[in-house]
């Protein structure tokens, strides 16, 4: 079955640098998602994305974040200058169409902000 | 706006039964239901749309109030690989909106 891929999987940076996220979306799905998910917390909504531009976005997803899909495959979602608070599981996720469609989840990456 | 799980928690033995619900304040399109296992990323389960409708996934169900714009997980004869975070997703009238998260009940199945 087809996954969505993310990589890497886990990411260690400091405070204060830029770091790239990137997910591989199953081919044929057209909706792409960023979540994040804190230690032990909900899985909270970033940003949604369709026909190459963002259609949503959460109060979290402020001028530090931006995503795009430049080569028509990779998904990425960056960080401008991470915070420590930004420490979280990240997880891509992907939709097929819009009715009656599951979203399916990357693995995820892990970033730690020391 | 995130739905609202509960229990937030529950502890079952191996054979017994549980209920987890999912309610919004807001008109639902649809409910999406997740199971995560510890260190994993979600897994989906089934979608219940509007029209009431029932669903089943082995020993999994669950149902859609679009009224009271509710849903209920049933876990029924629990097995110990059921036990994760169970995540309620909702989504909205317009479609391809996301999905928001509620806060998630943890089941722990023991032997």
């Amino acid at each position: 079955e087809p996954e969505v891929t993310q990589t890497p999987s886990h990411q260690v940076t400091q405070m204060g640098q830029e770091v790239i996220l990137r997910c591989v979306p199953i081919s044929n799905h057209l909706y792409f998602y960023w979540y994040r998910q804190i230690l032990g917390q909900k899985v909270e909504f970033l940003v949604s994305f369709y026909n190459n531009e963002i259609s949503e976005k959460s109060e979290i997803f402020d001028d530090q974040f931006s995503v795009e899909r430049p080569d028509g495959s990779n998904f990425t979602l960056k960080i401008r200058s991470t915070k420590l608070e930004d420490s979280a599981m990240y997880f891509c996720a992907t939709l097929r169409g819009a009715y009656n469609s599951p979203l399916h989840f990357g693995n995820g990456t892990r970033l730690t902000v020391t | 706006q995130q739905p609202v799980q509960s229990p937030q928690a529950v502890i079952l033995r191996e054979g017994e039964d549980a209920v987890i619900n999912c309610s919004s304040s807001k008109a639902l399109y649809s409910v999406h239901w997740y199971r995560q296992k510890h260190g994993e990323a979600p897994v989906f389960l089934m979608i219940l749309l509007k029209g009431g409708e029932q669903k089943g996934h082995d020993k999994i169900s669950a149902s859609f109030n679009e009224k009271k714009q509710q849903s209920s997980l049933y876990l029924t004869a629990s097995q110990l690989s059921y036990s994760g975070t169970y995540f309620c997703g909702t989504e909205g009238e317009a479609a391809g909106n996301k999905l928001t998260f509620g806060g998630g009940t943890r089941v722990l199945v023991k032997p």
